[in-house]
């Protein structure tokens, strides 16, 4: 079983739509998240950090409820440029290393 | 600054040849990544390395993967023998002290 479990979509929304997607890690020492964005064939790029007490960057919300291990994005107000795989990414206890979710995949349509 | 630098950024080789990838991390991150991406497992960490040390290569796949960084401003990852099974798209990622990423731009491999 992957530490990172996530819903692989896609998820095909219009423009202006709201989005959520949801996360789930099995570690419960994990000490740092994250959300990832990666566009076709380019390398991820980090979109945001995730606090305990929730964050908002704009139109994105990132939410963590660590006693369900389970982190959550919410994005309002679709944009075309918004389609994108978004990766679940999870810090372990110790180190910088990094455990990725396998994404999901927004298309958002016009 | 100019990112994290990876070259190949293509490679396609024949089954049993020898890979050799390249990694340049960004200067005064001390801390080195090795990813690798296929569709079915997602990005996974193969090794990495802290003040150009290997810390954890529990993810390296098999004793054809090895990873070298010989000093703060170069990485390498060779395969040998390379086979079908190692194609995917290999990340070199390096780490500054905020825990920040940054990840190269990739070397797609494809072994044929």
């Amino acid at each position: 079983r992957k530490e990172v479990e996530q819903d692989p979509g896609p998820f095909n929304v219009p423009e202006g739509a709201t989005v959520a997607f949801n996360c789930t890690y099995s570690n419960s020492a994990s000490q740092s998240f994250f959300w990832y964005r990666q566009d076709c064939r380019k390398e991820p790029k980090l979109l945001m950090s995730v606090y305990s007490s929730g964050n908002e960057d704009g139109r994105f919300t990132a939410q963590l409820n660590r006693a369900s291990q389970y982190i959550s994005l919410l994005i309002r107000d679709s944009k075309l440029s918004d389609s994108a795989t978004y990766l679940c990414v999870v810090r372990a206890d110790s180190g910088y290393a990094l455990n990725f979710g396998k994404g999901t995949s927004l298309l958002v349509t016009p | 600054d100019a990112g994290v630098i990876q070259s190949p950024r293509h490679e396609v080789t024949e089954m049993g040849q020898e890979v050799t990838l390249r990694c340049k991390p960004i200067s005064g991150h001390n801390s080195l990544f090795w990813y690798r991406q296929t569709m079915m497992r997602g990005l996974e960490l193969l090794i990495y390395f802290n003040n150009n040390v290997p810390i954890d290569d529990s993810g390296m796949p098999e004793d054809r993967f090895s990873a070298k960084m010989p000093n703060a401003s170069f990485s390498t990852l060779k395969i040998q023998p390379s086979e079908p099974r190692d194609s995917a798209v290999y990340f070199c990622a390096s780490v500054g002290g905020n825990y920040g990423y940054t990840f190269g731009s990739g070397t797609r491999l494809t072994v044929v």
